[in-house]
């Protein structure tokens, strides 16, 4: 059973747009969102976070966005640029981000010059 | 200032055999845990190890097991291993664990059963 689901395994954007990744969660116990990027052949880099007493958290050109009552968050990226091109992994924690992360399987970006 | 390093990067074995992995974390950081990547189940939590505690296990059977030392490094180990082990291993460290002190992760150890 998948509590963590992203539901597009690709995403294409041109470089200078939006790119908006979804994720999806069936755990209301979860309190503790992230998002991970992770290039080919390295370990995934951490890039943003939400406490679920928030709506929303900016960091540079990263927001990310939680929708509790329709257990939905989302990470836009503005503006895409080519170097964003990775895998975006959603993960989730409950305690406050003291347990262990469940992790959703990935979305490939890629950014079209 | 040295990110979290593993070792081996690769790793091959035969079905039946045990292996060691290590995990050296961010300097400062006291908190372990491993993940295993694989295609068809993507990345699922092994366990978190604090101050040489094992705080949190995943849903892996006991032939999956770790420690941490005082000086922080963990090592896991996966006894009689099975064809389906083959996957990336993934250590991470954080400051301390919960919000605000995200995860750090290594490159990982590659490992192959044959």
């Amino acid at each position: 059973d998948q509590q963590v689901k992203q539901n597009s395994p690709s995403l294409s954007v041109q470089e200078g747009r939006i790119s908006i990744l979804n994720c999806d969660y069936t755990n209301s116990m979860f309190d503790y969102f992230l998002w991970y990027k992770k290039y080919p052949a390295e370990g995934p880099t951490f890039l943003i976070s939400i406490s679920s007493i928030k709506d929303k958290n900016e960091d540079g050109r990263f927001t990310v966005f939680l929708n509790k009552s329709a257990k939905h968050l989302s990470l836009h990226i503005v503006p895409s640029q080519p170097g964003d091109s990775a895998v975006y992994f959603c993960a989730a924690s409950t305690g406050g981000g003291a347990d262990g992360l469940t992790f959703g399987k990935g979305t490939h970006l890629i950014i079209q010059p | 200032k040295a990110g979290v390093t593993q070792t081996p990067r690769y790793l091959i074995k035969t079905r039946g055999q045990q292996v060691t992995l290590s995990c050296s974390p961010i300097s400062g950081h006291r908190s372990v845990s491993w993940y295993q990547q694989t295609p068809g189940q993507g990345l699922q939590f092994l366990f978190e190890y604090f101050s040489e505690t094992q705080r949190n296990k995943g849903n892996f059977p006991g032939r999956f097991s770790g420690r941490q030392f005082s000086n922080s490094r963990s090592e896991m180990n996966v006894s009689t291993l099975e064809l389906g082990d083959s996957a990336l291993y993934l250590c991470a460290s954080s400051l301390l664990f919960g919000e605000g002190s995200p995860l750090h992760f290594g490159n990982g150890t590659r490992l192959t059963v044959t």
